[in-house]
């Protein structure tokens, strides 16, 4: 079974570029998440998507952006990358409402 | 505001028992989750309390008290393997997960 696949595991990026970080599942789930983990910090939520249709901002949404065209896609776009977003993404997934996340094994993204 | 407290690190013996608190501070509760996360991987879930008292699963005990706004994750008869970052985390009233920043649990030999 895959459960949450996120692509590309590292990359390494120039300041003022774009990039999209996409994640895909394969469980159903309706409620979907990107964080980012920084070292001596918790798991900060970036935006969500409770169902197909529907996003939500966190925690730290500014300069990212994220659509969820359908249940199982969740991409995460980075319009015009600053160094202070080099950081480890996580996206996950849930039975909406629940806490219990499954996560894809993250993208390392480096701003240079 | 929301705030997730947990020991930065601790350090434990192989084969012994090792206690992780934490203590938090949300808007509304809807349940207590423990994490585990090795070093370079995601996240797994663990354990889940939303009422007061000690839920077992094999090695791993998870306590909570939601009148002291406070919660434990025990681990017993430690093995190298446990050696990771511990996660704890709370579920507020708009069902969004609050994290702490982790314990990273070096187990020694």
């Amino acid at each position: 079974t895959a459960g949450i696949t996120q692509a590309p595991t590292s990359q390494i990026l120039a300041a003022g570029r774009s990039m999209t970080l996409r994640c895909t599942q394969d469980m159903r789930h309706n409620a979907m998440y990107w964080y980012r983990q920084d070292l001596g910090l918790g798991l900060r939520l970036i935006h969500y998507s409770n169902t197909a249709g529907t996003t939500g901002k966190g925690e730290v949404p500014d300069g990212y952006s994220v659509s969820r065209a359908n249940t199982d896609d969740f991409p995460l776009t980075l319009a015009s990358a600053v160094p202070s977003q080099t950081s480890v993404y996580f996206c996950a997934s849930s039975e909406e409402g629940h806490g219990e996340l499954f996560f894809g094994e993250g993208s390392r993204l480096t701003v240079l | 505001g929301q705030n997730i407290d947990q020991p930065t690190e601790m350090t434990a013996t192989e084969g012994a028992i090792v206690q992780i608190n934490c203590t938090y501070q949300t808007s509304g509760f809807n349940g207590l989750f423990w994490y585990q996360q090795h070093a370079g991987e995601a996240p797994t879930f663990l354990s889940y309390n939303v009422l007061d008292g000690l839920e077992e699963k094999g090695r791993f005990s998870s306590f909570l008290s939601r009148s002291k706004g406070y919660s434990y994750l025990l681990l017993k008869e430690l093995q190298m393997k446990d050696s990771a970052s511990y996660l704890c985390a709370c579920m507020d009233s708009n069902y969004q997960l609050i994290w702490g920043a982790g314990t990273k649990l070096i187990i020694k030999p």
